[in-house]
């Protein structure tokens, strides 16, 4: 099956500041790749999406690469805020289910 | 707006007892997950579901099993608790299909105490 590793487990920059989480996958089957953010003690929820048919996408500060022959994606942040302060997942979809990565904690200080 | 609620916020059960979990959609979706979520594990699937009365193993489906008697219905069952599954336990949903299909939406979690 699908195996997602996301690094790093855990990240700390000052606000303003830029943020790359990376993820990389097994399965070169898999199309569909999320992210979602879970802030404490609240649900995930979706911030951004990818399919294998595109490199890049962007949404206001956020944009996410994706390298198809390297199987790996990236999530940037720009212009880090402290309410960007969450866990992040990454997640690949090959034939039916996602799988998840183990997230990264994001910690963005004033 | 989707919904996805879950009965219980918490729950504290003793080893060897029958714990049901139970988590209703409102958008009509076809796809519904219940995954669990442990500090440094992520988010591991357990089960999930296409339709009505269909289930599917997903990564850890070992001492759970599932129901879906109805579409906005997904229910996780441990058989008997033990402690190795005390977590927060996070239902999912999706419309299915492909594009906005894929998104899953979050239930708000059980956290589950197994003493």
């Amino acid at each position: 099956g699908e195996n997602v590793e996301q690094h790093p487990s855990t990240l700390s920059v000052q606000e303003g500041d830029s943020a790359v989480i990376k993820c990389t996958y097994s399965d070169s089957a898999s199309n569909y790749f999320p992210w979602y953010k879970q802030e404490l003690g609240k649900r995930p929820q979706l911030i951004i999406d990818i399919r294998s048919n595109v490199g890049e996408k962007k949404d206001q500060r956020i944009a996410v690469t994706l390298n198809k022959t390297a199987k790996h994606f990236s999530l940037h942040i720009t212009e880090t805020q402290p309410e960007d302060s969450a866990v992040y997942f990454c997640a690949a979809k090959g034939y039916s289910t996602l799988t998840f990565g183990k997230g990264t904690m994001l910690l963005v200080s004033p | 707006d989707v919904k996805v609620t879950q009965s219980s916020r918490y729950l504290v059960k003793r080893t060897g007892e029958k714990v049901f979990l139970e988590c209703v959609q409102d958008m009509d979706h076809e796809n519904m997950f219940w995954y669990r979520q442990d500090p440094g594990l992520g988010l591991r699937l357990i089960y999930f579901s296409y339709d009505v009365k269909m289930k599917e193993k997903g990564d850890i489906p070992e001492g759970y099993s599932v129901s879906r008697e109805k579409k906005e219905r997904f229910s996780l069952i441990l058989e008997s608790a033990s402690t190795n599954q005390t977590s927060m336990y996070l239902c999912a949903s999706s419309l299915g299909g492909q594009g906005l299909g894929e998104t899953q939406y979050f239930g708000p979690g059980t956290r589950l105490l197994v003493l």
